[in-house]
């Protein structure tokens, strides 16, 4: 069965610097690996997805993630941050071994300073 | 399209009562997926349905919760009877069946509170 482990719980940052939200995944062949974002009081919205192919994967609102097989990693960044990122983020696996089924990491919650 | 559609966006009920939230997918996704968030337990997956057909029903909590799926564009979870401990947020997701697309949306939730 797949997991996903999302470290920090909780992440403060300036606005204007950059950001880097951790994943690890666990899974014995190649996932398919996700990242949703959730506003307070919002359903998750989904910012990056990656399937295969070119292993850093750009999405909305300026956010990026690289996959590396050989850490088990799938690390969102962004190299600026607004305000309006505060937020919970919360990375995904999938597997096509496991239908259309999702586990979900934990979450990180995102404090952005003025 | 309207996304996925939850009603209603806040229940507030006594201990004992019968609950039932709705969702409504997005047409043509194939799959759907309830999920309950809390502070202590995150976001945990109760139930996912393919064509109607529930498929793995291990994340409901006990026998107080049923989920069904009538046809293709609707799905209740109940509660019955409610208890405080089931206050939480509910969501709805759909996904398309097609592997390539696997990502799940998400509905807007449902907020229950149980006094």
């Amino acid at each position: 069965a797949q997991s996903v482990t999302q470290p920090d719980i909780h992440i403060t940052v300036s606005e204007g610097a950059s950001l880097e939200l951790r994943c690890n995944y666990s899974y014995g062949a190649t996932p398919y690996l996700f990242w949703y974002v959730q506003s307070p009081g919002q359903g998750l919205q989904l910012l990056l997805k990656y399937f295969s192919g070119d292993t850093l994967v750009q999405g909305i609102k300026g956010f990026e993630a690289e996959f590396k097989r050989s850490q088990s990693s799938f690390n969102l960044r962004k190299p600026s941050v607004h305000w309006s990122d505060a937020a919970e983020y919360f990375c995904a696996v999938g597997a096509r071994a496991a239908g259309n089924k999702l586990t979900f990491g934990g979450g990180t919650r995102v404090l952005v300073k003025p | 399209d309207a996304g996925v559609i939850q009603s209603p966006r806040h229940e507030v009920t006594e201990m004992g009562q019968e609950v039932t939230l709705r969702c409504k997918p997005i047409s043509g996704h194939d799959y759907l997926f309830w999920y309950r968030q809390t502070m202590m337990r995150g976001l945990e997956l109760l139930i996912y349905f393919n064509n109607n057909v529930p498929i793995d029903d291990s994340g409901m909590p006990e026998d107080r919760f049923s989920a069904k799926m009538p046809n293709a564009s609707f799905s209740t979870l109940k509660i019955q009877p409610s208890e405080p401990r089931d206050s939480a947020v509910y969501f709805c997701a759909s996904s398309h069946r097609d592997w390539s697309s696997y990502e799940q949306y998400f509905g807007p939730g449902t907020r229950l509170t149980v006094t």
